[in-house]
């Protein structure tokens, strides 16, 4: 089985850093996605990561350790919009075609 | 916007109903996948269709159903409806169910069992 963990929420200041963290265990997989959903709306594709380390997209940056079961979503310059919440996603494994969720983490950015 | 649409956008029926709940792919899309969203469970994958076929199954209740029909858009069928069954339902569309492939989101259909 696969099992997923994110802080279920975080605040940080507009203009700053936040880091989000996502842990995981499973008995395989292609790749790790990161995914932002603004309340009651459709989760929104932000990131993919196959190898292990930085991937870089204007403001966003994921990371991905395959050896320490660990990958994080760096949010830079942080604006009011990015409040939302950020799922963490384990992409296929062997045999399976579907996306595994974390519960997401909700961030809240505040002036 | 995603490409992908869902209709209707909002639901509320009473328990014991049916309801069926719609979905389009992206154009160029052959996959399409469905997943309740409820505030304590997260996203729970229920089911994928590639391209009129079931390709795999997640925790989906007996009682729903779902299928692709040849110009590929999809419905997800919900029986015997119970106050638990109150969620957010998203479907999502892929060009193919391969490795890598980025799922894109239709808008939801938010359904309210009373």
């Amino acid at each position: 089985g696969q099992n997923i963990d994110q802080p279920t929420e975080m605040t940080a200041t507009e203009g700053a850093i936040v880091q989000i963290n996502c842990t995981y265990q499973t008995s395989g997989f292609n790749g790790l996605f990161w995914y932002q959903q603004h309340a009651g709306e459709a989760p929104t594709f932000l990131s993919y990561n196959v190898l292990d380390g930085l991937e870089e997209k204007g403001r966003f940056s994921s990371f991905l350790s395959r050896s320490k079961g660990y990958s994080y979503l760096l949010l830079k310059e942080l604006q009011m919009k990015d409040s939302a919440s950020y799922l963490c996603a384990l992409g296929p494994g062997a045999g399976s075609y579907q996306l595994t969720f974390g519960k997401g983490t909700k961030l809240s950015v505040i002036p | 916007d995603s490409g992908v649409t869902q209709t209707p956008k909002h639901l509320i029926t009473a328990t014991g109903q049916r309801v069926t709940l719609r979905c389009s792919p992206r154009s160029g899309d052959l996959s399409v996948y469905w997943y309740q969203q409820s505030l304590d469970q997260g996203l729970q994958f229920l089911i994928q269709y590639y391209n009129g076929e079931e390709r795999a199954k997640g925790n989906i209740l007996e009682r729903f159903s779902a299928q692709q029909f040849p110009d590929l858009h999809s419905e997800l069928n919900l029986s015997s409806l119970e106050l638990g069954d109150s969620a957010l339902y998203f479907c999502a569309s892929s060009v193919a169910p391969g490795v890598g492939e980025t799922q894109y989101f239709g808008p939801g259909t938010r359904l309210l069992v009373l």
